[in-house]
């Protein structure tokens, strides 16, 4: 079985300062983790994914994640936050056999100016 | 290279009535979902196809909701008779389903569902 939970619903940030997104995961297998990216009436667009190579992934548009298997947590962090970063971001497991998704359920980002 | 494609993008219909979604994924792509997103909740997922065999029906509604896959390429989705609950946004996803591309979905834009 294999879950994952996001911990903020809405993370409210201004531009310019760090964004942090926490995601903690549970898996009966080595889990494969993604974060992906939703807009405004749009689908939903990958940032970047673990796959058991290196454990700090960067992704599209300066996001990266740190994958800590004693902490099963996946956080998604970006230093300077940009007003286009306003959307909702998902954190996703999945093992490699069957090829199923978990979504977490979402957290919003508002960007102040 | 083309995207997942969906139509239609809004539909709006009456309780008890009937409704079709199609997708048409990315070319060469395997494996083919269609997930429900309520609003305020992420995707779940409602049918996964590989080809056109059904891997995973775990959480469709089978009484009203079916879907098919018939030649492995394009799908449709069919939601019939409609229940207030039914409001979503229904997100079609495709994947290469094997390898370094499993896990990695294309999402198209979703088909936004009212039910009045």
């Amino acid at each position: 079985a294999q879950s994952v939970t996001q911990l903020d619903s809405h993370v409210s940030v201004s531009e310019g300062t760090p964004v942090l997104l926490r995601c903690n995961y549970s898996s009966s297998y080595s889990p494969s983790l993604f974060w992906y990216v939703q807009h405004p009436n749009k689908g939903l667009q990958l940032l970047l994914k673990y796959t058991s190579a290196a454990t700090l992934v960067k992704g599209i548009n300066g996001f990266e994640a740190e994958f800590k298997k004693s902490e099963t947590s996946f956080h998604l962090t970006k230093p300077s936050a940009h007003m286009s970063d306003a959307a909702e971001y998902f954190c996703v497991v999945t093992v490699a056999a069957g090829n199923k998704l978990t979504f977490g359920g979402g957290t919003r980002v508002l960007v102040k100016p | 290279e083309a995207g997942v494609a969906q139509s239609p993008r809004y539909k709006i219909i009456e309780k008890r009535q009937s409704v079709a979604f199609w997708c048409n994924p990315i070319s060469g792509h395997a494996t083919l979902y269609w997930y429900q997103q309520i609003l305020g909740q992420g995707p779940k997922l409602l049918i996964q196809f590989q080809n056109n065999g059904v891997v995973d029906d775990s959480q469709l509604p089978k009484d009203r909701f079916s879907a098919e896959r018939l030649k492995g390429v394009d799908s449709t989705l069919k939601i019939q008779p409609a229940k207030l609950e039914d409001s979503a946004v229904y997100l079609c996803a495709s994947s290469l389903g094997r390898g370094t591309g499993a896990g990695e979905l294309f999402f198209g834009e979703g088909s936004r569902l009212t039910v009045l």
